[in-house]
């Protein structure tokens, strides 16, 4: 079975100050992704970053950037210079090659103080 | 074009009325999913069309029937739902059912009340 796992249900972080959200994550297959997804009070759900996990190299996407450890399994986002629009529920997800749905984890709200 | 646009924003429904979900895409997209979301939890799958075709359920009660009337556009059916059912449905779309790999577009989903 695989599994998405977020162990902090909230942060907090101050504007302009680095935020690590924590993912770890379970599978036993070879081929898979992992994702970072964002869900602001507009309830859409958009993506943030994503990783193949063939892949050593950290994925970057502006001020947003992983650590992926693949042997531990571990999936962290961190945002620097934190923004107040930066403030919602963050999801990680897993999916692997020919699946056609993602796993998520439980979420961690993430609150950015002015 | 690169959005999921989902109608109506809100929705409050009786436990014996029938209503309708629409979701629509103009990106070629050729899967198409319903996800229900309950406060504070993730999304769980509850359809997936490929190529206008049902091609997953996941155990959905049939007082929820989905319909694909075009590539472009997905239904959800609701008739004789419960209170419990209240949440928020999602809708969502990728290239295609397998290639998940540049992850989903998400719609900003219908906020359902059942009383």
């Amino acid at each position: 079975a695989q599994t998405v796992t977020q162990s902090q249900p909230e942060m907090s972080v101050q504007e302009a100050e680095t935020v690590t959200l924590s993912c770890t994550y379970d599978t036993s297959e070879s081929d898979y992704y992992l994702f970072w997804y964002k869900q602001p009070p507009s309830r859409q759900m958009i993506l943030v970053i994503r990783q193949e996990a063939y892949k050593q190299q950290n994925a970057t996407e502006n001020r947003f950037s992983v650590n992926f450890q693949k042997a531990a399994k571990s999936f962290s986002l961190k945002i620097s210079d934190s923004q107040l629009g930066d403030a919602a529920m963050y999801f990680c997800a897993l999916t692997t090659s020919g699946t056609y749905k993602y796993i998520f984890g439980t979420g961690t709200r993430l609150k950015v103080l002015a | 074009d690169t959005e999921v646009t989902q109608t109506p924003k809100h929705l409050v429904m009786g436990m014996t009325n029938k209503k309708s979900l629409k979701c629509e895409q103009h990106m070629g997209h050729r899967a198409m999913y319903w996800y229900k979301q309950k406060a504070k939890k993730p999304p769980e799958l509850m359809f997936v069309y490929s190529y206008e075709k049902l091609s997953i359920n996941e155990s959905v009660p049939s007082r929820f029937s989905p319909e694909c009337p075009n590539s472009s556009l997905l239904n959800l059916h609701l008739h004789a739902l419960q209170p419990e059912d209240s949440a928020l449905y999602l809708c969502a779309s990728s290239q295609g059912q397998f290639l998940l790999l540049d992850g989903y577009t998400f719609g900003s989903g219908t906020r359902l009340t059942v009383v």
